[in-house]
């Protein structure tokens, strides 16, 4: 059975700090993996990684994959109150056309 | 502006009231998905469809039903709801058959008393 797994579920930093998400996976035909943010209406997509090693980064925010050891994480720095959100990965696999497997999610909290 | 509408946002049901959600992406996508989000469960997918009249069931298809008639539309039926339904729905499509970015509906908060 496939299997997405996030870490911390839930985390709670003071504005400025930066925070690492954890996003492990077991999946057979692995292809893709897929972060997402989610305030209080519909997840917005942040990356998708297909290659290890390979750094996105949009802002503060970046993301890294390792496929050898099935995991990636996701880097926020200097965090604002407007992070605060429940951030979602998710996995693909190559046999599976457009489906993804979801996580359940980090809820993190930015105080000012 | 490309996006996916979902109707109704709000629904309160009574148990067994047949019910529908609508879907409609106006992307030309072939993918769409239903999910369900309920805390400490994430996203769970209910049904997914990979064009017109292809469909098939997810990880919780219990109690739901889907048609694909039309590209742009994949709408949600609950035949008779239960309060283990309540919910909130997402109704996503994509642009290809790889793992892909989906795009999100806002989300259609479901009550069954």
């Amino acid at each position: 059975e496939d299997k997405v797994v996030q870490s911390p579920l839930s985390l709670v930093v003071h504005e400025g700090d930066t925070v690492t998400l954890n996003c492990s996976y077991e999946v057979t035909n692995f292809r893709s993996l897929l972060w997402y943010k989610q305030e209080k209406k519909a997840p917005t997509f942040l990356f998708m990684l297909t290659s290890s090693g390979i750094e996105k980064k949009s802002g503060r925010l970046s993301s890294i994959l390792d496929k050898k050891e099935l995991f990636s994480i996701l880097n926020i720095t200097a965090t604002q109150t407007g992070d605060s959100a429940i951030y979602l990965c998710a996995v693909g696999k190559e046999t599976s056309g457009s489906r993804l497997t979801f996580g359940e999610g980090t809820q993190l909290t930015v105080n000012p | 502006e490309a996006q996916v509408t979902q109707n109704p946002r709000y629904l309160i049901t009574v148990t067994g009231k047949k019910l529908t959600v609508t879907c409609s992406q106006n992307m030309n996508h072939e993918y769409m998905s239903w999910y369900r989000q309920d805390p400490g469960l994430g996203l769970r997918q209910i049904y997914y469809s990979m064009n017109v009249e292809v469909t098939d069931k997810g990880d919780v298809p219990e109690g739901y039903k889907v048609s694909r008639k039309e590209k742009r539309n994949f709408p949600l039926i609950l035949e008779s709801p239960s309060p283990n339904q309540t919910s909130l729905y997402f109704c996503a499509s994509s642009v290809n058959r790889v793992p892909y970015e989906q795009y999100f509906g806002p989300g259609t908060r479901l009550t069954v008393t």
